[in-house]
């Protein structure tokens, strides 16, 4: 059964800094290209980032450009999203998701519970 | 960026009505185009890809439709259990984009 746990979420500062991980099993995690998406409260679905099978390529939503990284480390079959110069608007659940297959890389076939990040002073 | 718009945002329907949610691109993404069932407090759920193949236990009264812009989410026999929002996304360019939620509620 594929499972993905999320965690590392809480409450932080304006321009603070946070790392979410994601922890994989079920599946060969170093065979999926990886993603988070965030949801604000009472909101709609945003996709913030995505990591090639072998971290080699990554791509981001234009919001966070810059100040997020996706990464992750096959070996301990986990994702992570560093995330620094955090904004309220960053507020929301952040879900790990898994895509849909080896082939079709960029829709999602799993989702991780979520994770719920808090920006405010 | 590829804008996503659903409609309509929110029904009531019965059970055992047929609903139809629509999802239409800002440009065309061919058959790169899913849906998702989310629930409150809960994570989506996948049920269809490339706008019209129904994920593995996904029961068949979903389906999908449509290609290029427009593109279409039927239930054709609406279930308790089917009372959610649903998302359409587009994954033909960067960024991944998604609709805004047609939330499904009873009458």
């Amino acid at each position: 059964e594929v499972q993905l746990v999320e965690s590392g979420g809480g409450l932080v500062q304006p321009g603070g800094s946070l790392r979410l991980s994601c922890a994989a099993s079920g599946f060969t995690f170093s065979r999926y290209w990886m993603s988070w998406v965030r949801q604000a409260p009472g909101k709609g679905l945003e996709w913030v980032a995505n990591i090639k099978q072998d971290g080699s390529e990554q791509f981001y939503v234009d919001s966070v450009k810059g100040r997020f990284t996706i990464s992750r480390d096959n070996a301990k079959n986990s994702l992570y999203l560093h995330m620094n110069s955090l904004k309220p608007d960053d507020t929301a659940v952040y879900y790990c998701a898994r895509a849909d297959s080896m082939v079709t890389t960029r829709n999602f076939g799993y989702w991780g519970q979520g994770t719920l990040v808090t920006v405010s002073s | 960026d590829i804008q996503m718009t659903q409609s309509p945002s929110s029904l009531s329907a019965s059970i055992g009505d047929r609903v139809t949610i629509t999802c239409r691109a800002s440009q065309g993404v061919g058959s790169w185009l899913a849906w998702y069932q989310q629930k409150p407090d809960k994570a989506p759920k996948s049920l269809i890809y490339a706008a019209s193949s129904l994920q593995s236990g996904v029961p068949s009264r979903f389906s999908g439709s449509g290609s290029g812009t427009d593109f279409t989410l039927t239930i054709s026999s609406l279930q308790p259990e089917d009372f959610a929002t649903y998302y359409c996304q587009q994954y033909n360019f960067y960024p991944l984009t998604f609709g805004g939620g047609t939330r499904v509620e009873i009458k």
